[in-house]
């Protein structure tokens, strides 16, 4: 079956440790998507990569890190510089083609960080 | 900039009961525009869309029209059932420059439907 998958889907981590989290699609997908969602609000961009080897920032991207290095992959790092990552983490996935397709989303990462 | 606005919830109807969840936009150009839901502890699903005006989207039951002049895309279905609890997202995809297919995304709407 052809998706997202995302792991683990809960993660606990010390303050001051850095995580990094899993992001796969088997879609052939060019676009790839990192979002943070936060009880009661939206989500909201942190990374997005429209092609290999390529990544942009979010609206949020200060303390974390991406990679690109494979269509298929796009781990995020939540580093110790993030002041509040403890959120719930979504990775999603468009196909390239026209530019305003939607978007596909993995299950989600639920970080904790005390 | 591009923006989208929902209703804010949360939203309590009875099983069977008319759902409406509005949904404005402001955004430069023509985005086009979608409703995902999400279920508790669950990733966001693809609901319905729409890419250009006058479009109408549906699925499920539910349905949404994409309308220009009102810059609008509220949300409905004639009856609710208990399943349909959800929190529900509006969302616009950008076009041009950079950020070419990037969503925006309103706060949400949670939606409970009791028995």
């Amino acid at each position: 079956d052809g998706g997202i998958t995302q792991s683990p889907k809960y993660l606990f981590r010390k303050e001051g440790q850095n995580v990094t989290l899993s992001c796969e699609q088997n879609l052939n997908h060019d676009a790839m998507y990192w979002y943070r969602q936060d009880p009661g609000q939206g989500l909201r961009l942190i990374y997005y990569s429209q092609i290999v080897n390529d990544f942009q920032k979010g609206d949020i991207a200060e303390g974390y890190s991406v990679s690109r290095e494979k269509k298929e992959s796009f781990p995020l790092t939540v580093t110790s510089a993030q002041k509040n990552p403890t959120a719930f983490y979504l990775c999603a996935s468009r196909a390239g083609t026209g530019g305003l397709g939607e978007q596909y989303f993995g299950p989600g990462t639920r970080l904790t960080v005390t | 900039g591009n923006s989208v606005t929902q209703m804010e919830g949360p939203v309590t109807l009875s099983e069977e009961a008319f759902l409406t969840i509005n949904c404005t936009y402001t955004a430069t150009g023509y985005p086009s525009l979608f409703w995902y839901v999400q279920y508790p502890g669950e990733g966001l699903q693809l609901l319905l869309k729409a890419t250009k005006a006058d479009d109408k989207g549906s699925n499920k039951g539910f349905e949404a029209t994409y309308r220009k002049e009102t810059t609008s895309f509220h949300l409905e279905k004639g009856s609710v059932q208990v399943s349909d609890s959800a929190v529900y997202f509006c969302a616009l995809s950008s076009r041009g420059g950079g950020s070419q297919g990037n969503l925006i995304f309103g706060k949400g709407t949670k939606l409970s439907v009791k028995p």
